[in-house]
């Protein structure tokens, strides 16, 4: 069971929108829409942003959203702010009871 | 709103048993989240899901610790418990414990806990 596939880094300018990616196969992403993303800030615990693909809890900015396509899962952060700067890491259900993580992306805000 | 932290040694012996508990606060173990889970970060690494533990009892492990991983859980203390036995040092993470919506999303999480594994 590998680890979800995701880019190591990306970034963006304030402002503008960026995607991170997060590709797994037809036994997790592509067979369940239980996917979820985690924001990470350095020395912090990972904070729930999105889950079942799409929906927000209570709290979190709508500037983040989510979608799917087939086994790629994305993490869409629009109007980027200086504070989104951080690790962001996608989690799948993966049938037989089992949850896998991707292997995280560090978004730097220029 | 709901509050985990976890609890444990900092320092395990190689070939030793991690242990480690989670309490909860803030609303009950046994009622509302149904699954609780354990999740660690080796040093510079991403995220790896450990195991999960249902209210009732019955416990989902990573099929790459499996065998080396036991949870419980003590619904009258509000806490979780995590056993990884014959550690070595690429165990040394921190441990974080967390709520399992509906074994869907960790929605809510501890600070984490830094466990070394070394002599």
């Amino acid at each position: 069971q590998s680890a979800l596939t995701q880019p190591r880094s990306v970034s963006g300018s304030p402002g503008q929108t960026v995607t991170i990616s997060c590709t797994g196969t037809s036994s997790d992403i592509g067979d369940y829409d239980f996917v979820s993303w985690y924001q990470q800030h350095p020395g912090e615990a990972p904070k729930l942003l999105i889950y079942d693909v799409t929906k927000g809890p209570s709290g979190v900015p709508d500037r983040f959203s989510g979608s799917k396509s087939g086994n790629t899962a994305s993490l869409i952060i629009s109007g980027l702010q200086v504070e989104d700067e951080a690790d962001y890491y996608c989690c799948s259900f993966a049938g037989r009871s089992s949850v896998i993580f991707g292997g995280g992306t560090t978004l730097t805000v220029l | 709103q709901l509050q985990l932290q976890e609890s444990g040694p900092g320092l395990v012996k190689p070939s030793e048993t991690l242990s480690l508990t989670c309490t909860v606060s803030g609303g009950s173990i046994s009622s509302g989240h149904d699954y609780w889970g354990w999740i660690r970060q080796s040093p510079g690494k991403g995220l790896e899901w450990i195991g999960s533990i249902y209210k009732g009892g019955s416990t989902y492990y990573s099929p790459s610790l499996k065998g080396r991983v036991t949870m419980s859980v003590q619904t009258s203390r509000s806490q979780f418990s995590l056993r990884l036995n014959s550690v070595t040092a690429t165990d040394t993470a921190v441990y974080y414990c967390a709520s399992h919506y509906g074994f869907d999303y960790f929605d809510h999480w501890g600070q984490g806990t830094l466990v070394t594994v070394s002599s």
